[in-house]
């Protein structure tokens, strides 16, 4: 069966730290790759997402994830958090062709100020 | 734009009563799903309609959850008897529709249920 491993549960950092966040995936075929986020108090939203081309991609407020096809992979990245990162993280995976989306237990990161 | 709008915010029941949670997608959106998070996990794909046919219901335990989009429009989801175990939060999510397996999905606030 098709999954998510987010292998970082909870990280704490202080600011100005680099962040990378693990998501792996179990799916030999074709991938669409999705990072959420979820503020305290506000609702899930995209963060970035892939689908083809170049493997490193760009999202909101700094953040990149690469895809490495040969590791099943799809890390999360900023090069230095902000205290506003606080946030939990979720790596979701749409196995293509189908209309199965499948997300990962999440990462709860914590920046001090 | 308004978000995905949902309701209720919260709910208490006990174990076998019955529960139904309702969602507003953002206006215009086909593509309209419905996820449950149980607390410290992602959420999990319970149905996903375009406009009011159901694309996929695999996960939906459908021997106590049913749901339904009439007109395409408003979704509500329903549990019926409830049990401990659906203790979650009930997400709603809409997007366009255009490509199903690469769009952005918008999500609510959450329904979140509590079963005694």
């Amino acid at each position: 069966a098709q999954s998510v491993s987010q292998h970082n549960h909870h990280v704490i950092l202080s600011e100005a730290a680099s962040l990378e966040l693990g998501c792996n995936y179990s799916y030999g075929g074709t991938v669409n790759l999705f990072w959420y986020v979820q503020y305290p108090g506000q609702h899930l939203q995209l963060l970035l997402k892939y689908f083809s081309g170049d493997p490193l991609v760009k999202g909101i407020k700094g953040f990149e994830a690469e895809f490495i096809k040969s590791k099943f992979s799809f890390n999360l990245r900023k090069p230095s958090v902000q205290w506003s990162d606080t946030a939990e993280y979720f790596c979701a995976v749409n196995a293509g062709g189908t209309y199965k989306y499948i997300f990962g237990t999440g990462t709860r990161l914590k920046v001090l100020a | 734009e308004a978000g995905v709008a949902q309701s209720p915010r919260y709910k208490i029941i006990e174990k076998r009563q019955s529960v139904a949670f309702w969602c507003n997608p953002i206006s215009g959106h086909a593509t309209l799903y419905w996820y449950q998070q149980i607390l410290g996990q992602g959420p999990k794909l319970l149905i996903q309609f375009q406009n009011n046919g159901v694309v996929d219901d695999s996960q939906l335990p459908k021997d106590r959850f049913s749901a339904e989009r009439l007109k395409g429009v408003d979704s509500t989801l329903k549990i019926q008897p409830a049990k401990l175990e659906d203790s979650a939060v009930y997400l709603c999510a809409s997007s366009r529709g255009g490509d199903r397996y690469q769009e952005t999905q918008y999500f609510g606030p959450g329904t979140r249920l509590l079963v005694l």
